[in-house]
């Protein structure tokens, strides 16, 4: 049962316009939500991460939104480049029943391509 | 330069075989954590480790070993008995893990078994 979901595998966006990607979670026990971004053959970068107790974080470009009561959250870039083409994934931290500790939840992806 | 590095990027090996993968970060954090990529599919949680000598299985822990016995490094090995052991793999790092922080992703390695 997928806890943190990603509905739309690919985004194709237009240089300059506004890149929505979209996230949904099903715990409530999550308390932070990140965001990566993925080129092919390398690890995951950090990109912005938003607490539970906030509805928007902004980083330059970047912007998330939490809507807790909706358990959805979304990653807004604007405006779009070329070189922010790559895969992004969607994360919840949170303590599993039992795990003593914080883990990271990942959805499957979204791959945005960014068209010049 | 800290940051967490992962030898080699390209690994294969004969069905049957174990293999030992590399995670090594110069970071300072106390928790370390391994990952599994498949294609179209996000991140799966092996094992992590809060601090040294100490490790818990992840979601998808069978025909997975790992070590903890340095600071910096934390190994995974991949046994015969992982039933689909092709994948990507990744190690990842965090100040700890008894509090929201942000994990640190080392490059990964790609496993591929013939």
């Amino acid at each position: 049962d997928q806890q943190v979901k990603q509905n739309s595998p690919s985004l194709s966006v237009q240089e300059g316009r506004i890149s929505i990607l979209n996230c949904d979670y099903t715990n409530s026990m999550f308390d932070y939500f990140l965001w990566y971004k993925k080129y092919p053959a390398e690890g995951p970068t950090f990109l912005i991460s938003i607490s539970s107790i906030k509805d928007k974080n902004e980083d330059g470009r970047f912007t998330v939104f939490l809507n807790k009561s909706a358990k959805h959250l979304s990653l807004h870039i604007v405006p779009s480049q070329p070189g922010d083409s790559a895969v992004y994934f969607c994360a919840a931290s949170g303590v599993p029943p039992g795990a003593g500790s914080y883990q990271l939840t990942f959805g499957k992806g979204t791959k945005l391509s960014v068209i010049p | 330069d800290g940051g967490i590095t992962q030898s080699p990027k390209y690994l294969f090996r004969k069905e049957g075989q174990n293999v030992t993968l590399s995670c090594e970060q110069n970071l300072n954090h106390d928790a370390m954590y391994w990952y599994r990529q498949d294609p179209g599919q996000g991140l799966r949680l092996i094992y992590y480790s809060q601090i040294v000598n100490d490790f818990q299985k992840g979601d998808i822990a069978e025909g997975y070993s790992v070590s903890r016995e340095k600071k910096e490094s934390f190994p995974l090995t991949v046994t015969s008995a992982q039933k689909n052991p092709t994948a990507f793999y990744l190690c990842a790092s965090s100040i700890s893990a008894g509090g929201f922080n942000e994990q640190f992703f080392g490059p990964g390695t790609r496993l591929t078994v013939l």
